[in-house]
């Protein structure tokens, strides 16, 4: 099993540009989230999913879409980058609400 | 208020000490609680949960205080490998999702 995968690994952007952030699980878990996660400020959840076809946001979705038509894939959409989504980003899954199994992360910079 | 609050530290220690944190949550119906640990630039993973009754595995012991809404990690025998950060994590009665803490860094030194 790879577990959770994430791509890219680093990424960075123009202020205005847009991109997917990829993630997909191979562990036929049915729950997916989104985090960022910023420097004193712990990791905080975007979007996430309770099975496909099924999404809702989380703490911080602004400026962030998400869709999730198959159980193994849950990508994150930059619709129009800012340099305020400068982050990690962390993408997890999880066949319960109590472990979550955590991808690699992408770290995106943008300008 | 944040919802969880940790000592971001860092802590530094030399090997063999004994070392605790604490975290503290504002909501006092919250249900779940958890330790992660996060090395430098990789992603979290589960340490151990949280009991009622407290709980140990080896050298880590976690503890549970409702009446003052704190869990705490207490760490007997500090290795050089334990250097990392460590996550404080409450699952919120009102969404059922999982709520972080800003994480207190170890530093464990020779």
């Amino acid at each position: 099993n790879a577990g959770v995968t994430q791509t890219p690994k680093f990424q960075v952007l123009k202020t205005g540009q847009s991109m997917t952030l990829q993630c997909a699980q191979d562990m036929n878990h049915e729950y997916m989230s989104w985090y960022r996660q910023d420097p004193g400020m712990g990791l905080r959840l975007i979007h996430y999913s309770v099975g496909a076809g099924i999404t809702d946001q989380g703490e911080v979705p602004n400026g962030y879409n998400v869709s999730r038509s198959t159980t193994e894939d849950f990508p994150l959409r930059l619709l129009s980058a800012a340099p305020s989504q400068t982050s990690v980003y962390f993408c997890a899954s999880s066949s319960s609400a109590y472990e979550q199994y955590f991808g690699p992360g992408t770290r995106l910079t943008v300008t | 208020r944040k919802e969880v609050e940790q000592d971001p530290g860092p802590f530094n220690v030399p090997e063999g000490a004994t070392v605790a944190f604490n975290c503290t949550y504002s909501n006092s119906a919250s249900q779940s609680f958890f330790w992660y640990r996060q090395d430098c630039r990789k992603e979290p993973k589960l340490l151990m949960s949280v009991y009622s009754s407290g709980n140990e595995d080896g050298r880590f012991t976690a503890q549970l205080n409702r009446a003052s809404q704190y869990i705490s990690l207490l760490i007997r025998d500090s290795k050089l490998s334990d250097s990392a950060t460590y996550l404080c994590v409450v699952i919120s009665s009102n969404t059922g999702k999982l709520i972080f803490g800003q994480g207190t860094t170890l530093q464990v030194k020779p």
